[in-house]
């Protein structure tokens, strides 16, 4: 079955750039989404078909992908984007998560 | 607004079954894929399965396959998902989610607050 990884965790200092990587084989050649999720809350969508942003989303948050890896970029960290973030991706049939990795801001 | 409103967790024997709802608002059910994924304490996120607007394409995750059934009723605004055979490591939080398009393999957008489905003796 299909895998995408993700590193368990990423720590950034306020105002620089953090970057979160997502692989899986051949994953350029598939979409790619994001996820944020706060402790206690439901996932909320950041990224979609790997450089969209939603409505409401800031403009910080940014997504490539290309090879074997999709990566999520926060331009200019805040506190607030201390969280969770899950890459996302589908293969034969099935929606594949990846692992989650903890953003740290400190 | 769009809102997805789950029910129907609750804590259950193993082997036992369980049925979850999710009521939908604020946009037009009809036209969208919906999904339900899991997670269980402490854990990742995990796609329970996803069906396309019209209940024509439905997929499932293998650790539910053949014990859970998803489904949907455009009338009512609902999505459904009947747990049958449940096993201890189906405890988790379930979420109901909006699919972005009409098929279920673009992915998500909107997520409901999830409901717990606690899975012991």
């Amino acid at each position: 079955s299909y895998e995408l990884t993700q590193p368990p965790s990423v720590s950034v200092s306020p105002g620089q750039t953090a970057s979160i990587t997502c692989s899986g084989d051949k994953l350029g050649n598939k979409y790619a989404s994001w996820y944020q999720q706060k402790p206690g809350q439901s996932p909320i969508l950041v990224i979609y078909q790997d450089s969209k942003r939603p409505s409401g989303i800031p403009e910080r948050f940014s997504g490539s992908n290309s090879g074997n890896t999709a990566t999520l970029t926060i331009s200019g960290t805040q506190a607030m984007d201390e969280a969770d973030y899950y890459c996302q991706s589908w293969d034969s049939g099935t929606v594949v998560f990846g692992g989650g990795t903890k953003l740290t801001v400190l | 607004e769009v809102q997805l409103v789950e029910s129907g967790g609750g804590l259950v024997q193993p082997g036992r079954s369980l049925r979850l709802s999710c009521a939908a608002s604020g946009y037009t059910f009809e036209d969208y894929a919906m999904h339900w994924v899991r997670q269980a304490p402490g854990k990742g996120l995990e796609w329970v399965s996803g069906i396309s607007w019209n209940s024509g394409s439905i997929g499932y995750g293998d650790s539910v396959k053949g014990r859970f059934t998803i489904s949907r009723d455009n009338a009512r605004n609902s999505l459904y998902l009947q747990m049958n055979s449940l096993r201890v490591e189906d405890t988790a939080f379930y979420y109901c989610v909006k699919g972005r398009s009409a098929a279920y393999y673009y992915g998500m957008d909107v997520w409901g607050q999830g409901t717990p489905v606690t899975v012991s003796s």
